[in-house]
């Protein structure tokens, strides 16, 4: 089975730096994706990591450690819109196509 | 190009009725999987297709099931809705089993 643990809030300022850490178990893993989820619509997907290192789009970047069943994702320059949910989710390789996702993070991004 | 696309938008039904929730998936993605999330969880995996197959299960009861069809739409049946149904039920297609998946805007279904 996978099981799959971040915080369930955290608050920041505009124009700053935040990190969301997310810590996995897993039987089989196959790459680890975050997704951005705003109240009342759906995930949209920000970022996807296999390999062990660190992956960066624009203000968004993630890190995965395989051996340390760790990931993070970090958001750069802040803004009020980024203010959502963020979900940590696993793909399992032994029920392929089967993504576990963590309860999700609620970022508050504050003036 | 569209992106995925999911109907209806919401569901109301009475409890013990039965519901079908239709997918269509981005042009081109062949695989196309189903979730279930309860206000305040992240989405729980209910089914996934690929070329037309049940390619993975999660722990839903025998009153949910699923199909797709040869244009890669599919449909997610549950029977016998019970009160714990309401949810909003996501579709996410990808190009093929193992690659990201977009989401659609999802079925907020309410049983009463």
């Amino acid at each position: 089975g996978q099981n799959i643990d971040q915080p369930t809030e955290m608050t920041a300022t505009e124009g700053a730096i935040v990190q969301i850490n997310c810590t996995y178990q897993t039987s089989g893993f196959n790459g680890l994706f975050w997704y951005q989820q705003h109240a009342g619509e759906a995930p949209t997907f920000l970022s996807y990591n296999v390999l062990d290192g660190l992956e960066e789009k624009g203000r968004f970047s993630s890190f995965l450690s395989r051996s340390k069943g760790y990931s993070y994702l970090l958001l750069k320059e802040l803004q009020m819109k980024d203010s959502a949910s963020y979900l940590c989710a696993v793909r399992d390789r032994t029920n392929a196509g089967k993504s576990t996702f963590g309860d999700g993070t609620t970022l508050t991004v504050k003036p | 190009d569209a992106g995925v696309t999911q109907s209806p938008t919401h569901l109301i039904k009475t409890r013990g009725q039965q519901v079908t929730l239709r997918c269509s998936p981005i042009s081109g993605h062949k695989s196309v999987s189903w979730y279930q999330q309860v206000l305040g969880q992240g989405p729980q995996f209910i089914f996934q297709y690929y070329e037309k197959e049940e390619r993975g299960r999660g722990n839903f009861p025998d009153r949910f099931s699923a199909r797709q069809f040869p244009n890669y739409s599919s449909e997610l049946n549950v029977n016998a809705l019970l009160l714990g149904d309401s949810a909003l039920y996501l579709c996410a297609s990808s190009f093929v089993r193992d690659t990201e998946a977009f989401f659609g805007q999802g079925t907020r279904l309410t049983v009463v």
